[in-house]
């Protein structure tokens, strides 16, 4: 079964405005971390924003701005005045489990390619 | 910030060679570190884990025999595509996470990844 859920393969947005990605993730574990990435065309993998599972506020890293809604298990990027260098794939991702175990491991969502129009 | 380089960025190779690719952590010490293959507009499949000085751990359906991966220090881990074949046509990224730190935010780093074509 999917761990990670991202039903927006792609979509368009243009200049200036907001735009939300979409994640839900499914894990029984109680401590577990959800990350975004952002992955340009020349392929590296560019860390955005982090939330683990008992953080009590909302992670926000400049223009990103993480949604999380921990009962629906949705943690939805948020990015506020789109540039035209935010397009690029973006990726939620999921460590279960404590975050110094030795056996954590980071499995990623099919991504969400975002065009910003300008 | 931490460093993970990666090499080679790309290469072509002929079908039933093998290829040897490499992960380094530059400025720290890594106890694990990941394997994905990515195709073209699809997510980081996981293909294994990497921990210095024991066998890695594959995540099912990956074959240990074709993509053998050693990890003999706390800076280097290689993938080795053994016999490959034009399906194994790729992009490959390594990941590593460094010794004695929570696995949280920025503590996962990636490397620039591998483009392998098999012709």
């Amino acid at each position: 079964a999917q761990k990670i859920t991202q039903t927006q393969p792609g979509m368009f947005v243009q200049e200036k405005e907001a735009v939300t990605l979409d994640c839900t993730y499914d894990t029984s574990d109680p401590s577990y971390g959800l990350f975004w990435y952002k992955q340009p065309s020349s392929g590296e993998m560019i860390f955005l924003i982090y939330q683990g599972s008992y953080d009590q506020q909302n992670a926000t890293e400049g223009r990103y701005s993480l949604n999380f809604q921990k009962a629906r298990k949705s943690a939805n990027l948020v990015i506020s005045a789109s540039q035209l260098g935010d397009s690029a794939m973006y990726f939620c991702a999921m460590r279960e489990g404590y975050p110094y175990s030795s056996a954590s491991k980071i499995i990623f969502g099919s991504g969400t390619r975002l065009s910003i129009r300008p | 910030g931490a460093v993970v380089s990666q090499h080679p960025s790309w290469v072509i190779c002929k079908s039933g060679t093998s290829v040897k690719i490499e992960c380094r952590s530059l400025d720290f010490q890594a106890t694990t570190m990941f394997w994905y293959r990515q195709f073209p507009k699809q997510s980081l499949m996981l293909m294994a884990t990497s921990n210095e000085g024991s066998k890695a751990t594959y995540e099912q359906g990956v074959e240990k025999d074709k993509f053998l991966i050693n990890h003999a220090s706390l800076t280097l881990s290689t993938l080795t595509v053994t016999s490959a074949h034009p399906e194994d046509s790729s992009f490959y990224i390594c990941s590593a996470r460094r010794q004695g730190l929570a696995f949280v935010g920025t503590e996962a780093f990636f490397g620039q990844g591998t483009r392998l074509t098999v012709v």
